[in-house]
């Protein structure tokens, strides 16, 4: 079953804008990740985060995770043209702790 | 590192015959993935491995589709007949455990005509 669903499915901003995408998950985890997906190209790891933390910053990506509410939401910041992308979360589920992607959110960023 | 390799890139095959895709997983990593990209399905897992036994198969969608990992460094996806509705862009991915960053190749396109 799907154990990671982002929303919203996509998104269009202009260039300079922030973006702000979530995921929500059912069971329990112990980390949540966050991957991009450029057109054409295999998945590209963007930041873990872990349980018992809160929010992680790396470079222009703030992600944040909420394990009472079972969300999480990855917030880029000044958003390039280049950061057009799909972008997936991802948890371990299941009783061997595999990843389960989710259905991804399209990101179109104008120039 | 050269990260994970994939081979072919592209493939384009007709209904019925022999598809095989081949992976070469990042050194050191234990645990190896397969999955399928289509428009309408997203990305699901096929198969995965760790330390080259077979974990989880049941992603695969029917007795067509066959994984094997005979060492550490080396895996194949095989696809026999093959099928339009197979059609889809193949991912091979590592990991050093399963629920840890997986690294992912570059994809092989399929095209089953």
């Amino acid at each position: 079953s799907q154990q990671g669903e982002e929303d919203p499915q996509a998104l269009s901003i202009q260039e300079g804008e922030n973006a702000t995408m979530n995921c929500s998950y059912k069971t329990s985890i112990n980390n949540l990740q966050w991957y991009r997906q450029n057109s054409g190209r295999g998945l590209v790891h963007l930041i873990l985060i872990r349980s018992n933390e809160r929010e992680k910053h790396s470079g222009r990506l703030r992600v944040t995770l909420d394990t009472s509410k079972k969300s999480s939401s990855l917030l880029i910041t000044a958003s390039r043209a280049a950061d057009t992308a799909s972008y997936f979360c991802a948890t371990p589920g299941g009783s061997n702790y595999k990843l389960t992607f989710g259905k991804g959110t399209l990101l179109t960023v104008n120039p | 590192d050269a990260g994970v390799i994939q081979s072919p890139r592209h493939e384009v095959t007709e209904m019925g015959q022999e598809v095989t895709l081949r992976c070469k997983p990042i050194s050191g990593h234990n645990s190896l993935f397969w999955y399928r990209q289509t428009m309408m399905r997203g990305l699901e897992l096929l198969i995965y491995f760790n330390n080259n036994v077979p974990i989880d198969d049941s992603g695969m969608p029917e007795d067509r589709f066959s994984a094997k990992m005979p060492n550490a460094s080396f895996s194949t996806l095989k696809i026999q007949p093959s099928e339009p509705r197979d059609s889809a862009v193949y991912f091979c991915a590592s990991s050093y455990q399963a629920a840890d960053t997986q690294y992912f190749g570059p994809g092989t396109r399929l095209t089953v005509l």
